[in-house]
């Protein structure tokens, strides 16, 4: 049964610092894996979706890591700003959507 | 483009009774798949719909059901509510369900079982 761990479970940062947010899972057995964030009360934005054949994709200041064989993610966010403070959730996806514990983030002034 | 629209945004009832949420996915998909979210639990799969047919479904037990329509919009339904059903209930759409697209997702149902 696959299981997803992130850590931390939050953190706190000042404006402008680079970061980067873990995702371990269980089962490599996956087509892809995906990162998303979410606001408070709503639901989510997808932000990266990367294949099982790929090890990075990248979106603005976002990059995303996958390495099967370890069974690990990173999300990378550059130059953090307070817009981007959110609780960050990755997913890896075998038939359906297997959901981390998230990561809650905020970025302070 | 409208986006995925949940109705309604917030919801109180007690437990025994039943409860129908819905989901309008984005003009074009024909996907919708639902989740549970709660604080103990984190975000659950529950089923996924496609031409008004049920493709996939999570570990949850039968009270919880679902149906799609021939324009998409999805409904879900849980019989005989208990306390711990009280969550969020989110749904995505996307165009095909296929696993490597992208899925957009309505602000949810805060359901709450007093």
């Amino acid at each position: 049964k696959q299981e997803v761990t992130q850590i931390p479970a939050a953190l706190s940062v000042p404006e402008g610092e680079n970061l980067v947010l873990n995702c371990s899972f269980t089962d490599s057995a996956i087509y892809n894996l995906q990162w998303f964030r979410q606001d408070p009360g709503k639901g989510l934005t997808s932000l990266l979706l990367i294949q099982s054949s790929q090890r990075e994709q990248t979106s603005g200041r976002l990059n995303a890591s996958l390495d099967k064989s370890s069974g690990r993610s990173t999300l990378y966010i550059a130059a953090s700003q307070p817009g981007d403070s959110a609780t960050y959730l990755c997913a890896t996806n075998t038939d359906k959507l297997i959901f981390g514990t998230g990561t809650r983030l905020q970025v302070f002034p | 483009k409208a986006g995925v629209t949940q109705t309604p945004r917030y919801l109180i009832k007690t437990r025994g009774q039943q409860v129908t949420l819905s989901c309008s996915p984005i003009s074009g998909h024909r996907s919708v798949s639902w989740y549970q979210q709660t604080p103990g639990q984190g975000l659950q799969f529950l089923f996924e719909y496609f031409s008004e047919t049920q493709r996939n479904k999570g570990n949850f037990p039968g009270r919880f059901s679902g149906r799609q329509f021939s324009n998409s919009r999805s409904e879900m339904n849980v019989s005989t509510l208990e306390l711990g059903d009280s969550a969020l209930y989110l749904c995505a759409s996307s165009l095909l369900g296929y696993l490597d697209e992208k899925l957009f997702f309505g602000s949810g149902t805060q359901l709450s079982v007093l």
